[in-house]
């Protein structure tokens, strides 16, 4: 129950096309979801993050999807560029108990 | 303003050896966590400290354990170290007392090898 289910482990992406990452939760406790973007040799850094009361929410070319009703949410990112490349997860926590719960990862590669 | 910082970038230890890893937190956070990433996998939440005192603890078991100073920096211990203890571990600190509320900034991390 307190899994989050991250898909697909990796993908591929031509440069101006959309990257899109999956994510299924099971514990409706969770109220906070944000995604980490990894660098090779660096610590993940926070992309974008989202609460339960919203269904979407956009930064620049990010966007967060969120269905409550499904337990799930997404992260697209529209016209990916090539130093998008890096590893994605998303993570999930209930407010102030210190913990989140990640994602197994998705690595991400545009092609120029 | 200076980032989180962790010590040392890379290490290696034997099985049964005893290891421990510094954070030296962000400007002004007053929380630090610690996770632990396996290659390949997401991080792992192993415990995180607020104000010198532990709050909360993930599925590790007690030979993981950590300290806060009065400065916020962070010592993580690990005794009698496994083969499975091979791992990048984070440290992550914010400002306020839960993840749920406030961005973790994480240090680059501690590549630790156990043989």
């Amino acid at each position: 129950q307190q899994q989050v289910k991250q898909s697909p482990q990796s993908l591929i992406v031509q440069k101006g096309g959309i990257s899109i990452i999956n994510c299924a939760y099971e514990n409706t406790a969770f109220d906070y979801f944000p995604w980490y973007q990894q660098f090779p040799g660096k610590g993940p850094a926070l992309l974008i993050a989202i609460r339960p009361d919203v269904s979407e929410k956009k930064e620049g070319r990010f966007t967060i999807s969120f269905n409550k009703s499904a337990k799930q949410f997404s992260l697209h990112i529209m016209d990916s560029q090539p130093g998008d490349s890096a590893t994605y997860f998303c993570a999930a926590s209930i407010a102030n108990t210190g913990k989140l719960i990640f994602g197994q990862g998705t690595t991400l590669q545009v092609k120029p | 303003e200076t980032g989180v910082t962790q010590s040392p970038t890379h290490l290696i230890k034997t099985r049964g050896q005893q290891v421990t890893l510094r954070c030296s937190s962000q400007s002004g956070h007053n929380t630090v966590s610690w996770y632990q990433q396996a290659l390949g996998q997401g991080p792992q939440f192993i415990f995180q400290y607020y104000r010198e005192e532990e709050n909360g603890r993930g599925n590790f078991p007690p030979r993981f354990s950590g300290l806060q100073f009065p400065n916020y920096s962070s010592e993580l211990n690990v005794n009698a170290l496994e083969l499975d203890d091979s791992a990048l571990y984070l440290c992550a600190s914010s400002l306020v007392k839960g993840s749920g509320t406030g961005e973790l900034f994480f240090g680059e991390g501690s590549r630790l090898t156990v043989l």
